[in-house]
């Protein structure tokens, strides 16, 4: 069984151009979560997707974030013109359920992450 | 605001030498309480789920339990592969389904 799956693993880049990482699930869970890691820090929540809807972005950044979940594909986050401080571990979860009365099942497994640089 | 404080930030045991991993919580409404643990360049690996206070369960070496205000893992005679970061995490029943970290706890266990 294929874990959760993340792309790039490593992706460079300078100040002011763009980053997409993509995240692949776990096979037939529907909900996917973001989570940044910043250097000496801990994970810190991002945002919250279902297929087509963002259930809860209340720890993305106002500006240049957005991150998107298609009803065919992979989850995207991505970061417009970046700054050094975007330099992190983004790391990807999905889980089978989310929503009430699901009785608590709602383990969220992690990827490997994607470690982006920005120089 | 959920908190999640671990303690200690960093603990060096010999082969064999048992322990315990200390994570302390705020939370409005304890949903579950999460342990994972992360090896250096990898994703945290998902260990355990405690959901009410005096639940126990055990993996191997690791056992995991909980309180009202704080959970324990205890790691029994560890071996120098059970080197890890450990995290511990909580969710709330607030509807939100983020899980809030704490900073970990970085475990080495020397042969």
């Amino acid at each position: 069984n294929a874990g959760v799956m993340q792309n790039p693993r490593h992706l460079v880049r300078r100040r002011g151009q763009e980053a997409r990482l993509r995240c692949s699930p776990v096979k037939g869970h529907s909900h996917v979560y973001w989570y940044r890691q910043l250097p000496e820090e801990g994970l810190k929540f991002m945002v919250y997707l279902q297929k087509e809807n963002i259930i809860d972005e209340s720890g993305m950044p106002k500006e240049r974030f957005s991150a998107e979940f298609p009803k065919e594909g992979p989850s995207i986050l991505r970061i417009q013109q970046v700054v050094r401080g975007d330099s992190a571990a983004y790391f990807c979860a999905s889980s089978p359920y989310g929503g009430a009365g699901t009785g608590g099942m709602n383990e969220q497994f992690f990827g490997p992450g994607t470690r982006l640089t920005v120089l | 605001e959920d908190q999640v404080t671990q303690s200690p930030e960093a603990l060096r045991l010999q082969e064999g030498e048992s322990s315990s991993l200390n994570c302390s919580y705020t939370v409005s409404g304890l949903r579950g309480l999460f342990w994972y643990r992360q090896d250096p360049g990898k994703g945290p690996e998902f260990l355990f789920t405690l959901y009410s206070a005096g639940e126990e369960k055990e993996k191997e070496r690791l056992k995991a339990t909980l309180t009202k205000k704080e959970s324990f893992l205890h790691i029994t005679a560890p071996k120098p592969e059970d080197s890890a970061t450990y995290l511990c995490a909580v969710q709330d029943y607030t509807g939100r389904r983020a899980l809030t970290f704490g900073s970990g706890t970085r475990l080495q266990v020397q042969p």
